[in-house]
């Protein structure tokens, strides 16, 4: 069962910066927090992951509370090619196991030109 | 192209038939992943290949459903008497395991309609 709480949908305009909110309040300190995101007709694509620190890639950046129970995805200027269906997903440490995602039911992010 | 390839994209089927959709994963990735997707909702676990060994099995997979990845490189999945609740867009991907933290590469899908 997905262990995350995101918004079901969320508008933002072209050019704009999207900050994509998810709750994590059961995270435990082995686990990560991964973004996926989907767009329509296409399999998932990796976005970006953290542990506790903050990240940023060339896609987006990730700024995770100090109590770890919250995060956030920001993609600084949102474009019409950012439409897109966003899962925040907690991945675990595995024990020998397979490392599969579980996911929610995601964020779905519209830009508006 | 170099990623995730998945074939068919879609398949019809009438109820009761078998149907066998294939993945071939990114070159040298070693671990192998179902999903299926229903309208609205997000992903779901179905197994899982490290190479040929299937080394988990999601209680979705029912005994209609059959997964092989015979030399560890490509697979196939297939389901036998298909029902109208099979209906999904099924998702495959892979990954390179050297590590923890190595990130999934998904396919397109294929998208099962069964009538």
């Amino acid at each position: 069962d997905a262990k995350t709480t995101q918004p079901p949908s969320m508008d933002c305009a072209e050019g704009r910066a999207a900050n994509l909110p998810c709750n994590h309040s059961t995270i435990s300190g082995n686990e990560y927090v991964y973004w996926y995101r989907q767009i329509h007709s296409q399999g998932p694509q990796y976005i970006i992951h953290g542990l506790k620190n903050n990240e940023t890639n060339e896609m987006a950046s990730l700024i995770i509370t100090e109590d770890r129970k919250s995060s956030t995805l920001i993609l600084p200027h949102a474009t019409l090619r950012d439409t897109a269906v966003y899962y925040c997903i907690v991945r675990p440490r595995p024990q020998g196991g397979s490392e599969k995602l579980v996911f929610g039911k995601g964020t779905k992010l519209t830009v508006n030109p | 192209d170099t990623g995730v390839s998945q074939d068919p994209r879609h398949k019809i089927t009438k109820r009761g038939q078998n149907v066998t959709f294939r993945c071939d994963p990114i070159s040298e990735h070693n671990r192998l992943y179902w999903y299926r997707q229903t309208l609205g909702q997000g992903p779901e676990f179905l197994t899982y290949f490290q190479n040929e060994a299937q080394l988990e099995k999601s209680r979705l997979l029912s005994d209609r459903f059959s997964a092989e990845r015979p030399k560890g490189s490509f697979s196939t999945l297939e389901i036998q008497r298909t029902e109208q609740g099979d209906s999904a867009m099924y998702l495959c991907a892979s990954s390179l395991g050297v590590s923890f933290n190595t990130e999934a590469f998904f396919g397109q899908g294929t998208r099962l309609t069964v009538v």
